[in-house]
């Protein structure tokens, strides 16, 4: 295990709705990474958060969002949820300046 | 897009070494080979990596050709718990930098 939790494990919402997704970083690291895994997919990359602020971002609209907090948690928020947000959402930690990033087991959400 | 070529599956015995290839003709001179695998469902683990040396660690070794155009993972052993899919990833170690990944190469150990 990497020690990087998110809760929760499943969600289930439905189009039009808005949800938020939570991340734990492993101990000491100030980065988290979230991604997008669609099924038979790799993930693909949402944005970074560095000491509470958005330090880049992939090719995902506004209603993708997101926080870090002091203690280096993060938030994920998505607004007017669409089917295809339907995915797997992955959380990773890591020291800005070190090799790798640590995920989590992720969130499964579901948009019917 | 993801700058690296893997072949989508690969099949291998229980107990026999595993070699996976990974093509990354267009890599930058301070770019990393990076490893990771993904066990159905759970989060992408992290294996190894490398620059221009091949490496070794507890869970495999990576070969990087000579001109850094290709490498190679390898499971020295394979076990049924080795089945995975196994990502290779080209990344600049800088902020900001993510890690961008293709479909991978989906190993199954057979018993």
């Amino acid at each position: 295990e990497t020690g990087v939790t998110q809760s929760p494990t499943h969600l289930i919402k439905t189009r039009g709705q808005q949800v938020t997704l939570r991340c734990s970083s492993q101990s000491g690291h100030n980065t988290v990474s979230w991604y997008q895994q669609a099924l038979g997919q790799g993930p693909q990359f949402i944005f970074q958060y560095y000491r509470e602020e958005e330090n880049g971002r992939g090719n995902f609209p506004p209603r993708f969002s997101g926080l870090q907090f002091p203690n280096y948690s993060s938030e994920l928020n998505v607004n007017a949820l669409e089917l295809d947000d339907s995915a797997l959402y992955l959380c990773a930690s890591s020291l800005v300046r070190d090799n790798e990033q640590f995920f989590g087991p992720g969130t499964r959400l579901t948009v019917l | 897009d993801a700058k690296t070529t893997q072949p989508p599956s690969m099949d291998c015995a229980e107990g026999r070494a595993a070699n996976l290839p990974c093509n990354h003709s267009t890599i930058s001179g301070n770019e990393y080979v990076y490893w990771y695998r993904q066990i159905h469902s759970q989060g992408p683990q992290y294996i190894i990596h490398g620059l221009k040396n091949n490496e070794t660690n507890e869970m495999a070794s990576l070969i990087i050709t000579e001109d850094r155009k290709s490498s190679t993972l390898i499971l020295p052993h394979a076990t049924l718990r080795d089945t995975a899919v196994y990502y290779c990833i080209v990344r600049v170690l800088n902020y900001g930098q993510n890690f961008v990944f293709g479909p991978g190469t989906r190993l199954s150990v057979l018993p």
